[in-house]
């Protein structure tokens, strides 16, 4: 069975500071993992994912998150927050043998305090 | 390249009656996904078409039920309404070759509401 775990389901932080949004993750399997974003009113846009290789993933906006196996984790970072971060963000997993059957977290709302 | 388009984007509909919407992929995408999203119980997966077979399922009862045609749309549908369906339905389409990869390409959804 997968799952996944976001740590904090509100999450503020000021204009230029770092975003830190936690996921911890429970799979059987080698996990295939993502953050989506969405915001308001709008379908969910793939931020970044790690499938194999390289433990340090890049994404889109300057986001950033580091696959950890013996932590179980998958953090979501960004140096220096921007007002238009502010959106929903979900952390998933999937595996091989279904990649498009994504298990989602309850999603992180972040907010920038300008 | 026009995104994934869901029909209609809002409508309301009463307990017991059915629903079908709409969802035509990203041109190129063959598989179609669909997932449930309520403020309780989060995102959750309903299915996934591939060449029109479903390939994998969610854990949601019968009467949630989706069908892909050759040109890669795919339609849901819920019969017998129930107000817990309330909810906002997303697609999704995948550039996938066998297996998927989990990059999702998501439409904007259509919210049910069901009095």
């Amino acid at each position: 069975a997968q799952s996944v775990t976001q740590l904090g389901s509100h999450v503020s932080v000021s204009e230029g500071a770092l975003v830190l949004l936690r996921c911890n993750y429970s799979s059987s399997v080698p996990p295939y993992l993502f953050w989506y974003v969405q915001y308001p009113n709008q379908g969910l846009q793939l931020l970044l994912k790690y499938t194999t290789g390289a433990t340090l993933v890049k994404g889109i906006n300057g986001f950033e998150a580091e696959f950890k196996k013996s932590e179980t984790s998958f953090h979501l970072t960004k140096p220096s927050a921007h007002m238009s971060d502010a959106a929903e963000y979900f952390c998933a997993v999937s595996d091989r043998t279904g990649a498009n059957n994504l298990f989602f977290g309850t999603g992180t709302r972040l907010t920038v305090i300008p | 390249k026009a995104g994934v388009t869901q029909t209609p984007r809002y409508l309301i509909k009463t307990r017991g009656q059915q629903v079908t919407l709409s969802c035509s992929p990203i041109s190129g995408h063959r598989s179609v996904s669909w997932y449930q999203q309520t403020p309780g119980q989060g995102l959750q997966f309903l299915f996934e078409y591939f060449s029109e077979t479903q390939r994998n399922k969610g854990n949601f009862p019968g009467r949630f039920s989706g069908r892909q045609f050759s040109n890669s749309r795919s339609e849901m549908n819920v019969s017998t309404l129930e107000l817990g369906d309330s909810a906002l339905y997303l697609c999704a389409s995948s550039p996938v070759g066998s297996g998927g990869t989990g990059e999702l390409f998501f439409g904007e959804g259509s919210r049910l509401t069901v009095l």
